[in-house]
């Protein structure tokens, strides 16, 4: 059973349009959820991340909006830039149990 | 902060060989280290978690006696691909969670180590 599910699995936006990115999770027991960027041949970096007690945490142009009752929660970048195109993962977790999405790779066109 | 790095970061071998990738936390002492495998354009397949000073866990399908691991530290865990072949070929990522402190419940990731086994 997939634990964490992630929509959509590409995504093409136009320059300084919004992306969003979204993941369903199963177990509410869950406690972290990251979100990871990642760049073709680099590890996956830590962009931001939220626990459960709040409903969006912002950074910057990353924004992280969670719905705790619907299991849901989103990653919105705002004024999407074509650095932004890489491939995004997110993760739910409880202590060190760890589940990934299946990644979603963003194409942002000038 | 959190800065894990991986060596080498891209190897070759011949089928047989053996391969030892490093992972090492450079600013943080590490509970718990995960080793991944990545196939192009896939998501992360976790391949074992390992505590220091104790046997790894490994995920189910993945050889314990391919894939050997070694946590010999708080900041030092390695995976030795043993008679590697041609399908051992991957992106190899290895992460690490610190031990205390704010970044407690993340793991941070190395920038991988590419394996081609001709």
């Amino acid at each position: 059973q997939q634990q964490v599910k992630q929509s959509p699995q590409s995504l093409i936006v136009q320059k300084g349009g919004i992306s969003i990115i979204n993941c369903a999770y199963e177990n509410t027991a869950f406690d972290y959820f990251p979100w990871y960027q990642q760049f073709p041949g680099k590890g996956p970096a830590l962009l931001i991340a939220i626990r459960p007690d709040v409903s969006e945490k912002k950074e910057g142009r990353f924004t992280i909006s969670f719905n705790k009752s619907a299991k849901q929660f989103s990653l919105h970048i705002m004024d999407s830039q074509p650095g932004d195109s890489a491939t995004y993962f997110c993760a739910a977790s409880r202590g060190n149990q760890f589940y990934f999405g299946t990644g979603t790779s963003l194409t942002v066109i000038p | 902060g959190a800065v894990v790095s991986q060596h080498p970061s891209w190897v070759i071998c011949k089928s047989g060989t053996s391969v030892k990738i490093e992972c090492r936390s450079l600013d943080f002492q590490a509970t718990t280290m995960f080793w991944y495998r990545q196939f192009p354009k896939q998501s992360l397949m976790l391949m074992a978690t390992s505590n220091e000073g104790s046997k790894a866990t490994y995920e189910q399908g993945v050889e314990k006696d391919k894939f050997l691991i070694n946590h010999a530290s708080l900041t030092l865990s390695t995976l030795t691909v043993t008679s590697a072949h041609p399908e051992d070929s991957s992106f190899y990522i290895c992460s690490a969670e610190p031990r205390t402190g704010e970044g407690a419940d993340t793991q941070y990731f190395g920038p991988g180590t590419r394996l081609t086994v001709l």
